[in-house]
């Protein structure tokens, strides 16, 4: 079955230091590949999504994203995080199977940046 | 142009009733789908709308149901609501034929508090 991991629960990072979250995935086919972030009381928005071509996959917010078949992983990165960024961030995997398709999401990776 | 609107944003039932929510799509989006966020098993697909048919469901049992109208608004009902129900249910309208190829925008929620 098609899953996500997100190894890391936390995370906090100094305002302007450079930031990588982990995204692990489990899937069988070519994967689609998307990173969400979700704001204190906010619903997700969409920060960048991989379907195929280039592995290094640029998003709003300066956030980019690199996939790697070989590690089955999708990290998002920023070099230089803004208070601003404090969110919980969510990787996820388009799933398909009979009759269905929708997305399987992580646990989530909550980001906190410090002064 | 307006985003995801869901209503109501907070709601509190007892255990054994029923609740219906509501979601209004972006305008011009025809496919809406609803999300289950929960602490516990963090955010899972629960069903998916496009031209008033249910496309895709999740795993849900099905005191979980939902409906798409003509003009793209979308309710889901959850009967003889459980503790476990307790959840933020995140709706998001996509401009396509739905699927997780088609960008999805969310909405903000709403929280639901089963006592």
């Amino acid at each position: 079955a098609q899953s996500v991991t997100q190894p890391d629960i936390h995370i906090t990072v100094s305002e302007g230091a450079s930031l990588e979250l982990r995204c692990n995935y489990s899937y069988g086919a070519t994967p689609y590949l998307f990173w969400y972030v979700q704001s204190p009381g906010q619903g997700l928005q969409l920060l960048l999504k991989y379907f195929s071509g280039d592995t290094l996959v640029q998003g709003i917010k300066g956030f980019e994203a690199e996939f790697k078949r070989s590690q089955s992983s999708f990290n998002l990165r920023k070099p230089s995080v803004h208070w601003s960024d404090a969110a919980e961030y969510f990787c996820a995997v388009g799933a398909r199977g009979t009759g269905f398709q929708k997305l399987v999401f992580g646990t989530g990776t909550r980001l906190l940046v410090s002064p | 142009k307006a985003g995801v609107t869901q209503t109501p944003r907070y709601l509190i039932k007892t255990r054994g009733q029923q609740v219906t929510l509501s979601c209004s799509p972006i305008s011009g989006h025809r496919s809406v789908s609803w999300y289950q966020q929960t602490p516990g098993q963090g955010l899972q697909f629960l069903f998916e709308y496009f031209s008033e048919t249910q496309r895709n469901k999740g795993n849900f049992p099905g005191r979980f149901s939902g409906r798409q109208f003509s003009n793209s608004r979308s309710e889901m009902n959850v009967s003889t609501l459980e503790l476990g129900d307790s959840a933020l249910y995140l709706c998001a309208s996509s401009p396509g034929q739905g699927g997780f190829t088609d960008t999805q925008y969310f909405g903000p929620g709403t929280r639901l508090t089963v006592l």
